[in-house]
Protein backbone atom coordinates (compact mmCIF):
# COMPACT_ATOMS: atom_id res chain seq x y z
CA UNK A 1 0.00 0.00 0.00
CA UNK A 2 1.39 3.37 -1.11
CA UNK A 3 1.50 5.45 1.94
CA UNK A 4 1.86 8.68 -0.41
CA UNK A 5 -0.30 9.23 -3.48
CA UNK A 6 1.00 12.00 -6.28
CA UNK A 7 -1.47 13.57 -8.76
CA UNK A 8 -1.30 13.75 -11.41
CA UNK A 9 1.32 11.35 -12.52
CA UNK A 10 2.11 13.33 -15.30
CA UNK A 11 1.54 16.78 -16.82
CA UNK A 12 2.80 18.38 -19.91
CA UNK A 13 2.57 21.93 -20.02
CA UNK A 14 3.94 25.08 -22.25
CA UNK A 15 6.05 27.54 -21.00
CA UNK A 16 4.34 29.84 -18.85
CA UNK A 17 1.40 28.23 -17.49
CA UNK A 18 0.44 27.38 -14.26
CA UNK A 19 0.69 23.80 -12.33
CA UNK A 20 -0.92 22.05 -8.89
CA UNK A 21 0.59 18.94 -7.64
CA UNK A 22 -0.64 16.91 -4.89
CA UNK A 23 0.82 14.47 -2.37
CA UNK A 24 -2.00 13.26 -0.18
CA UNK A 25 -2.44 10.33 2.73
CA UNK A 26 -4.48 8.94 5.23
CA UNK A 27 -1.68 9.10 7.83
CA UNK A 28 -0.25 12.02 9.37
CA UNK A 29 3.09 12.79 8.62
CA UNK A 30 5.87 14.98 11.02
CA UNK A 31 7.48 16.17 8.15
CA UNK A 32 7.52 16.11 4.82
CA UNK A 33 9.90 17.07 1.97
CA UNK A 34 9.86 18.10 -1.64
CA UNK A 35 12.28 16.70 -4.29
CA UNK A 36 13.02 17.09 -8.07
CA UNK A 37 14.58 14.43 -9.78
CA UNK A 38 16.38 14.82 -12.98
CA UNK A 39 17.02 11.61 -15.29
CA UNK A 40 20.30 9.47 -14.26
CA UNK A 41 20.55 11.63 -11.32
CA UNK A 42 19.46 11.86 -7.18
CA UNK A 43 16.60 13.60 -5.99
CA UNK A 44 18.17 17.32 -5.12
CA UNK A 45 15.51 19.24 -1.65
CA UNK A 46 13.47 21.53 -2.96
CA UNK A 47 11.79 22.38 1.15
CA UNK A 48 10.73 20.60 3.96
CA UNK A 49 7.83 21.59 5.96
CA UNK A 50 7.04 20.66 9.28
CA UNK A 51 3.60 22.93 10.69
CA UNK A 52 0.27 22.19 9.32
CA UNK A 53 -0.96 24.64 7.45
CA UNK A 54 2.55 25.86 6.57
CA UNK A 55 3.60 27.72 3.32
CA UNK A 56 6.81 28.21 1.82
CA UNK A 57 7.57 29.71 -1.21
CA UNK A 58 11.11 29.72 -3.59
CA UNK A 59 10.95 31.83 -6.07
CA UNK A 60 8.01 31.10 -8.71
CA UNK A 61 7.00 27.53 -6.22
CA UNK A 62 4.51 27.59 -3.55
CA UNK A 63 3.98 24.80 -1.11
CA UNK A 64 1.86 23.97 1.50
CA UNK A 65 1.55 21.74 4.09
CA UNK A 66 -2.55 20.41 5.37
CA UNK A 67 -3.31 21.59 8.29
CA UNK A 68 -3.68 17.72 9.28
CA UNK A 69 -0.16 17.33 8.29
CA UNK A 70 -1.82 14.66 5.53
CA UNK A 71 -1.71 16.17 2.88
CA UNK A 72 0.53 18.87 1.03
CA UNK A 73 0.56 20.72 -2.51
CA UNK A 74 3.76 22.43 -4.89
CA UNK A 75 2.45 25.28 -7.37
CA UNK A 76 4.46 26.51 -10.20
CA UNK A 77 3.42 29.50 -11.57
CA UNK A 78 4.48 30.72 -14.91
CA UNK A 79 6.13 27.59 -15.63
CA UNK A 80 9.76 27.76 -17.37
CA UNK A 81 11.60 24.20 -19.44
CA UNK A 82 13.70 24.15 -16.79
CA UNK A 83 11.23 23.03 -14.58
CA UNK A 84 10.63 20.00 -16.21
CA UNK A 85 11.83 16.43 -13.96
CA UNK A 86 9.92 14.09 -11.83
CA UNK A 87 8.96 15.81 -8.43
CA UNK A 88 8.42 13.65 -5.76
CA UNK A 89 7.48 14.43 -2.17
CA UNK A 90 8.54 12.23 0.61
CA UNK A 91 7.52 12.77 4.73
CA UNK A 92 8.61 10.74 7.77
CA UNK A 93 5.60 9.38 9.78
CA UNK A 94 5.27 9.18 13.20
CA UNK A 95 8.80 7.90 14.89
CA UNK A 96 10.03 6.40 11.53
CA UNK A 97 13.85 7.71 10.50
CA UNK A 98 12.90 6.64 6.66
CA UNK A 99 11.21 8.77 4.33
CA UNK A 100 8.02 7.14 2.30
CA UNK A 101 8.09 8.48 -1.05
CA UNK A 102 4.97 9.14 -2.78
CA UNK A 103 4.31 7.84 -6.67
CA UNK A 104 6.00 11.11 -8.44
CA UNK A 105 4.53 13.32 -10.64
CA UNK A 106 6.48 13.43 -14.21
CA UNK A 107 6.50 17.37 -15.52
CA UNK A 108 7.38 18.22 -18.79
CA UNK A 109 7.18 21.87 -19.57
CA UNK A 110 7.69 22.78 -23.36
CA UNK A 111 8.33 26.38 -25.24
CA UNK B 1 32.15 19.47 -3.46
CA UNK B 2 30.87 18.67 -0.28
CA UNK B 3 27.13 16.89 -1.05
CA UNK B 4 26.44 13.04 -0.80
CA UNK B 5 28.55 10.99 -3.32
CA UNK B 6 28.20 7.85 -4.69
CA UNK B 7 30.89 5.43 -6.80
CA UNK B 8 30.31 4.06 -9.62
CA UNK B 9 27.89 6.28 -11.41
CA UNK B 10 27.05 3.21 -13.83
CA UNK B 11 27.51 -0.38 -13.26
CA UNK B 12 27.05 -3.50 -15.31
CA UNK B 13 27.37 -6.72 -14.81
CA UNK B 14 26.11 -10.23 -15.42
CA UNK B 15 23.99 -12.25 -13.48
CA UNK B 16 24.94 -14.11 -10.70
CA UNK B 17 28.37 -11.70 -10.10
CA UNK B 18 28.87 -9.76 -6.89
CA UNK B 19 28.49 -5.73 -6.94
CA UNK B 20 29.76 -3.55 -4.40
CA UNK B 21 28.79 0.59 -3.96
CA UNK B 22 30.42 2.79 -2.32
CA UNK B 23 28.62 5.65 -0.40
CA UNK B 24 30.62 8.94 1.09
CA UNK B 25 28.06 10.95 3.01
CA UNK B 26 28.27 14.81 4.03
CA UNK B 27 31.14 15.01 6.34
CA UNK B 28 29.46 15.89 9.09
CA UNK B 29 26.21 13.70 9.20
CA UNK B 30 25.70 10.98 11.57
CA UNK B 31 22.89 9.55 9.84
CA UNK B 32 23.42 7.40 6.12
CA UNK B 33 20.71 6.06 4.20
CA UNK B 34 20.32 3.30 1.46
CA UNK B 35 17.56 3.08 -0.94
CA UNK B 36 16.66 1.94 -4.23
CA UNK B 37 14.54 3.22 -6.87
CA UNK B 38 13.13 1.55 -10.03
CA UNK B 39 11.84 3.15 -13.37
CA UNK B 40 8.95 5.64 -13.15
CA UNK B 41 8.83 4.88 -9.20
CA UNK B 42 9.54 6.65 -6.17
CA UNK B 43 12.92 5.52 -4.15
CA UNK B 44 12.32 2.68 -1.14
CA UNK B 45 13.88 2.69 1.36
CA UNK B 46 16.19 -0.25 2.13
CA UNK B 47 18.27 0.66 5.56
CA UNK B 48 19.97 2.94 7.27
CA UNK B 49 23.15 3.68 10.01
CA UNK B 50 23.44 6.36 12.66
CA UNK B 51 27.35 6.57 12.76
CA UNK B 52 28.65 2.88 12.43
CA UNK B 53 25.39 1.32 13.65
CA UNK B 54 22.77 -0.47 11.00
CA UNK B 55 19.34 0.48 12.67
CA UNK B 56 17.15 -0.71 10.43
CA UNK B 57 16.71 -2.67 7.42
CA UNK B 58 13.76 -3.06 5.03
CA UNK B 59 12.42 -6.47 4.18
CA UNK B 60 13.13 -5.64 0.73
CA UNK B 61 16.67 -5.97 1.73
CA UNK B 62 17.43 -9.80 0.69
CA UNK B 63 20.08 -12.45 2.53
CA UNK B 64 21.94 -11.33 -0.50
CA UNK B 65 22.52 -7.66 0.54
CA UNK B 66 24.52 -6.34 3.23
CA UNK B 67 25.57 -2.47 4.03
CA UNK B 68 28.22 -1.65 6.30
CA UNK B 69 29.53 1.57 7.79
CA UNK B 70 32.57 0.69 9.60
CA UNK B 71 33.83 3.95 11.09
CA UNK B 72 30.49 6.13 10.60
CA UNK B 73 31.69 7.49 7.67
CA UNK B 74 31.88 6.08 4.03
CA UNK B 75 29.52 3.32 3.73
CA UNK B 76 29.33 0.40 1.04
CA UNK B 77 26.11 -1.67 0.08
CA UNK B 78 27.29 -5.24 -1.64
CA UNK B 79 24.94 -7.11 -3.83
CA UNK B 80 25.86 -10.64 -3.73
CA UNK B 81 24.97 -13.22 -6.91
CA UNK B 82 22.69 -10.56 -9.12
CA UNK B 83 19.66 -11.45 -10.32
CA UNK B 84 18.18 -9.35 -13.02
CA UNK B 85 15.53 -8.04 -10.60
CA UNK B 86 18.15 -6.04 -8.87
CA UNK B 87 18.84 -3.78 -11.38
CA UNK B 88 17.93 -0.60 -10.12
CA UNK B 89 19.27 2.64 -8.90
CA UNK B 90 21.08 2.81 -5.99
CA UNK B 91 20.40 6.10 -4.07
CA UNK B 92 22.48 6.85 -0.87
CA UNK B 93 21.14 9.68 1.25
CA UNK B 94 22.26 11.68 4.28
CA UNK B 95 21.25 13.57 7.15
CA UNK B 96 21.58 15.17 10.88
CA UNK B 97 19.70 13.92 13.44
CA UNK B 98 19.10 16.50 16.24
CA UNK B 99 19.43 19.50 13.71
CA UNK B 100 16.00 20.14 13.86
CA UNK B 101 13.77 18.26 10.79
CA UNK B 102 16.09 15.19 9.73
CA UNK B 103 15.76 16.79 6.44
CA UNK B 104 18.05 13.84 4.19
CA UNK B 105 20.10 14.90 0.61
CA UNK B 106 20.61 12.97 -1.42
CA UNK B 107 23.66 11.58 -3.84
CA UNK B 108 23.63 11.03 -7.53
CA UNK B 109 22.96 7.54 -7.56
CA UNK B 110 24.39 4.14 -9.14
CA UNK B 111 22.15 3.04 -12.16
CA UNK B 112 23.10 -0.98 -12.02
CA UNK B 113 22.39 -3.00 -14.74
CA UNK B 114 22.30 -6.99 -14.36
CA UNK B 115 22.52 -8.65 -17.95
Amino acid sequence: TQLLEQSPQFLSIQEGENLTVYCNSSSVFSSLQWYRQEPGEGPVLLVTVVTGGEVKKLKRLTFQFGDARKDSSLHITAAQPGDTGLYLCAGYTGTASKLTFGTGTRLQVTL
Amino acid sequence: DTGVSQDPRHKITKRGQNVTFRCDPISEHNRLYWYRQTLGQGPEFLTYFQNEAQLEKSRLLSDRFSAERPKGSFSTLEIQRTEQGDSAMYLCASSLVGGGTDTQYFGPGTRLTVL
